[in-house]
């Protein structure tokens, strides 16, 4: 089993819906979770940061964590071809593994007009 | 600069040469990251340093592989006797502190001819 796990789509969705991205995780002690974009040959790009459980909005996106079903999920409202990209799921280990990020191996979403 | 820098941004060499890589961090990050993202791959944690010290090594993936950080900046890896399986794309990250969100720079592309 894998550390974090993310459907690797594609998911497609149309302009103006809502685009749902989920991630789940092993280790019961993750403390920190992140949700980065990564455009096609590009670098990764910290889009949302949530340490508790619920939810966290941030203009179109919405963070939910649910520490005791160990999952995170990212919901984008508005969807724009802009928004095409992979989006990786990452956490940080619970105590003692502050030192990385575990990447999930990330969710193509396609935003079609 | 106000990100995160790497250089050079492509690096072709021949098999068996050794390379260096550099990472410039946002300035006042304490923790600096090295991880490495092969095609179609998800991102693997090589390295991380705290200051000047690296209390976490466990993602290099052979002693070929070295990495430094001076003045609590400035961090070089290092490929010895270069494979053509290292061949990827090498990214730096820093945060204010361990834990805290990791920000990327652009990478370093390095193909091994």
């Amino acid at each position: 089993q894998k550390e974090v796990e993310q459907n690797s789509g594609p998911l497609s969705v149309p302009e103006g819906a809502i685009a749902s991205l989920n991630c789940t995780y092993s280790d019961r002690g993750s403390q920190s979770f992140f949700w980065y974009r990564q455009y096609s040959g590009k670098s990764p790009e910290l889009i949302m940061s949530i340490y508790s459980n619920g939810d966290k909005e941030d203009g179109r996106f919405t963070a939910q964590l649910n520490k005791a079903s160990q999952y995170v999920s990212l919901l984008i409202r508005d969807s724009q071809p802009s928004d095409s990209a992979t989006y990786l799921c990452a956490v940080h280990r619970g105590s003692g593994g502050y030192n990385k990020l575990i990447f999930g191996a990330g969710t193509r979403l396609a935003v079609h007009p | 600069g106000a990100g995160v820098s790497q250089s050079p941004s492509n690096k072709v060499t021949e098999k068996g040469k050794d390379v260096e890589l550099r990472c410039d961090p946002i300035s006042g990050h304490t923790a600096l990251y090295w991880y490495r993202q092969s095609l179609g791959q998800g991102l693997e944690f090589l390295i991380y340093f705290q200051g000047n010290s690296a209390p976490d090594k466990s993602g290099l993936p052979s002693d070929r592989f070295s990495a430094e950080r001076t003045g609590g900046s400035v961090s070089t890896l290092t490929i010895q006797r270069t494979q053509q399986e290292d061949s990827a794309v090498y990214l730096c990250a820093s945060s204010q502190t361990r834990g805290q969100p990791q920000h990327f720079g652009d990478g370093t592309r390095l193909s091994i001819l």
